[in-house]
């Protein structure tokens, strides 16, 4: 067990709508990552959250979009679904002390599927 | 454009003998490197790391070498057991800037170890 929890564990919908995904970080942990896993493309990063900033941005689409709470809980939004955002969504978190490369430790994922 | 690159999608390895996965890659600016195990349906576990500076890391059964002027990085498993069966991604990280903290994935070795 790593720490971080996602829920929900699995979601399924339909194309056009829009769904919330959820991370809670280790405890002490300041940043949050959020990546995606396709059949195809492997872990692609989308975003980073440190302590309610927005740190570092990936191939996130215009459709989707994040924020981290004052309790650094982070959700993903991910709205005008399509066929192809059907993927497992995982968070991730670090201590991301500052100057300093750390691990990021990941949860245990989301599995997206738009009918 | 792949930066991360592992180019043995699978590896077979009988019980008590050695695994060895490799990974390499083209970002000169990559200087922490992470090896991270997955289970299906389970988020990334971390194994080991290893930073630039450095061209070995050992933590028990697990061993990560970095050769920086090849752009290489192998993690040797012994020994092997069947427990050790998952797919095993590389990442690596830049410091510093807009992409401080995005892990970049290589595509994945799916070992099997045999009884």
């Amino acid at each position: 067990d790593s720490g971080v929890t996602q829920t929900p564990k699995h979601l399924i919908t339909a194309t056009g709508q829009r769904v919330t995904l959820r991370c809670s970080p280790r405890s002490g942990d300041l940043s949050v990552y959020w990546y995606q896993q396709s059949l195809d493309q492997g872990l692609q990063f989308l975003i980073q959250y440190y302590n309610g900033e927005e740190r570092a941005k990936g191939n996130i689409l215009e459709r989707f979009s994040a924020q981290q709470f004052p309790d650094l809980h982070s959700e993903l939004n991910l709205s005008s679904l399509e066929l192809g955002d059907s993927a497992l969504y995982f968070c991730a978190s670090s201590v991301e002390a500052s100057g300093v490369a750390d691990t990021q430790y990941f949860g245990p994922g989301t599995r997206l599927t738009v009918l | 454009d792949q930066q991360v690159k592992q180019n043995s999608p699978s590896l077979s390895v009988q019980e008590g003998r050695i695994s060895i996965l490799n990974c390499d890659y083209t970002n000169s600016m990559f200087d922490y490197f992470l090896w991270y195990k997955k289970y299906p349906a389970e988020g990334p576990t971390f194994l080991i790391s290893i930073s630039s500076i450095k061209d070995k890391n050992e933590d028990g059964r697990f061993t990560v070498f970095l050769n920086k002027s090849a752009k290489h990085l192998s993690l040797h498993i012994v020994p092997s057991q069947p427990g050790d069966s998952a797919v095993y991604f590389c990442a690596s990280s830049v410091p510093g800037g807009t992409s401080y903290g995005k892990l970049t994935f290589g595509q994945g070795t799916i070992l099997t170890v045999h009884p």
